[in-house]
């Protein structure tokens, strides 16, 4: 069953702590993007990647990081340098930048 | 950067009727794409428009675009409670060809 997998839904942050978000594709897609998404608003582009071994920075990059050592996984950590945590997170993957987008069911990350 | 612009902010109809919801966009683009997203899930893709064309059907939904005006349109006819949700407009960013930029939302409410 193809598609893309974000792990856990709920996750909790105490202050001065770096979490990590998971995010897997079996749909052999190259691109991979992270949105964070505020309630009532849009999405904003946090990090994206192209290709393995590669990624840029979206409009809200400063306090996330991010990684892609493999095709499949794309996954975001937000550090302690990120002081407004509290969103729902969005893993998305596409064939190629700029094409249909492929939605996990998201993060919901709250601050204890 | 916000890309696409929706309006109306939200929108509230009885079933049956047609619901309209119009997206503007600032620079030259090669598609704009329409979203739906239930509340508290993931995006799901409904339609992509490329840049040549003008119109685009798929079901009750009808999607128009005028890059004279840089502007779109998303109708669904004969609306359903099952339509109620968020609806999204992205855009790619011409010159780079990378990551969807996302608006803000329309969100739809359809009532029995």
């Amino acid at each position: 069953d193809g598609g893309i997998t974000q792990s856990p839904k709920y996750l909790f942050r105490k202050e001065g702590q770096n979490v990590t978000l998971s995010c897997e594709q079996n749909l052999n897609h190259d691109a991979m993007y992270w949105y964070r998404q505020d309630p009532g608003q849009g999405l904003r582009l946090i990090y994206y990647s192209q290709i393995v071994n590669d990624f840029q920075k979206g409009d809200i990059a400063e306090g996330y990081s991010v990684s892609r050592e493999k095709k499949e996984s794309f996954p975001l950590t937000v550090t302690s340098a990120q002081k407004n945590p509290t969103a729902f997170y969005l893993c998305a993957s596409s064939t190629s930048a700029g094409e249909k987008l492929f939605f996990g069911s998201g993060t919901q990350l709250s601050v204890l | 950067s916000q890309q696409g612009e929706e309006d109306p902010q939200a929108l509230s109809i009885q079933e049956g009727e047609n619901a309209t919801m119009n997206c503007s966009y600032k620079t030259s683009i090669n598609n704009l794409q329409w979203y739906r997203q239930n509340s508290g899930r993931g995006l799901v893709h409904l339609i992509l428009i490329r840049s040549n064309e003008r119109e685009k059907h798929s079901g009750r939904l009808r999607v128009t675009l005028d890059t004279s005006k840089k502007s779109s349109s998303l109708l669904i006819t004969a609306s359903r409670a099952a339509d109620t949700a968020s609806y999204f407009c992205a855009t790619d960013e011409y010159q780079a060809g990378t990551a969807l930029i996302f608006g803000k939302g329309t969100t739809l409410s359809v009532s029995s």
